[in-house]
């Protein structure tokens, strides 16, 4: 079975300050996303990394896939209470699935 | 350009019953996924349907079924329901299945079971 474990479950720091969440597998994936659902609402993706080592910018975000496509960071930079939510990554498995880890829970303080 | 919709938003419903969950996919999409997610968890892949078939199924038994229609909305069903059975069902459509495609979620149906 294919897991994605995310770290840490629980993230709370103040605006201004710059945070990295991670995702790791033991399993190469085809690729990975990233997601952000905020309370009553579905995830809505963030970005898609397809190729070992790639990383992708989104503002102040940056995405970055590990070498060996088995996990990936998300670096937020100058954190704004604007970016509070759950991060979600997943994963497309060897069967095209996509499996989600449980993510991370990021409270950012004004 | 239409998002996806889901409908009911929020649901009770007894243990041993049955309830039907629906989804509108993103017009241009062609391919419905459904997932469960329960409290503090991630989301988990229920099923996947692509032109009126099932293709692809996550570990959950029988008795999560689902539909999908010519216009692509899509359906699920659940019997039988168990107190475990209470989470955040989300729907998401794509354009192209078997490639990193894109899903877009819908707001999900939240279902309590008492």
């Amino acid at each position: 079975t294919q897991l994605l474990e995310q770290s840490p479950q629980f993230l709370s720091i103040q605006e201004g300050e710059n945070l990295t969440v991670y995702c790791n597998s033991s399993s190469v994936f085809s690729s990975l996303q990233w997601y952000r659902q905020e309370p009553g609402e579905g995830p809505v993706l963030l970005v898609t990394v397809v190729t070992g080592g790639e990383v992708k910018k989104l503002k102040r975000l940056t995405f970055q896939f590990g070498d060996a496509r088995k996990d990936s960071s998300l670096h937020i930079t100058a954190a704004q209470p604007g970016d509070t939510g759950l991060y979600l990554c997943a994963g497309m498995n060897r069967d095209d699935k996509i499996i989600f880890g449980k993510g991370t829970r990021l409270h950012i303080l004004p | 350009e239409t998002g996806v919709t889901q409908s009911p938003t929020h649901l009770i419903k007894t243990r041993g019953q049955q309830v039907t969950l629906r989804c509108s996919s993103q017009s241009g999409h062609n391919t419905v996924s459904w997932y469960q997610q329960a409290l503090g968890q991630g989301p988990q892949f229920i099923f996947q349907y692509y032109r009126e078939e099932e293709n692809g199924r996550g570990n959950f038994p029988p008795r999560f079924s689902g539909l999908q229609f010519p216009n692509y909305s899509s359906e699920l069903n659940v019997n039988a329901l168990e107190l475990d059975d209470s989470a955040l069902y989300l729907c998401a459509s794509s354009f192209i299945v078997g490639t990193p495609h894109e899903q877009y979620f819908g707001p999900g149906t939240r279902l309590t079971v008492t």
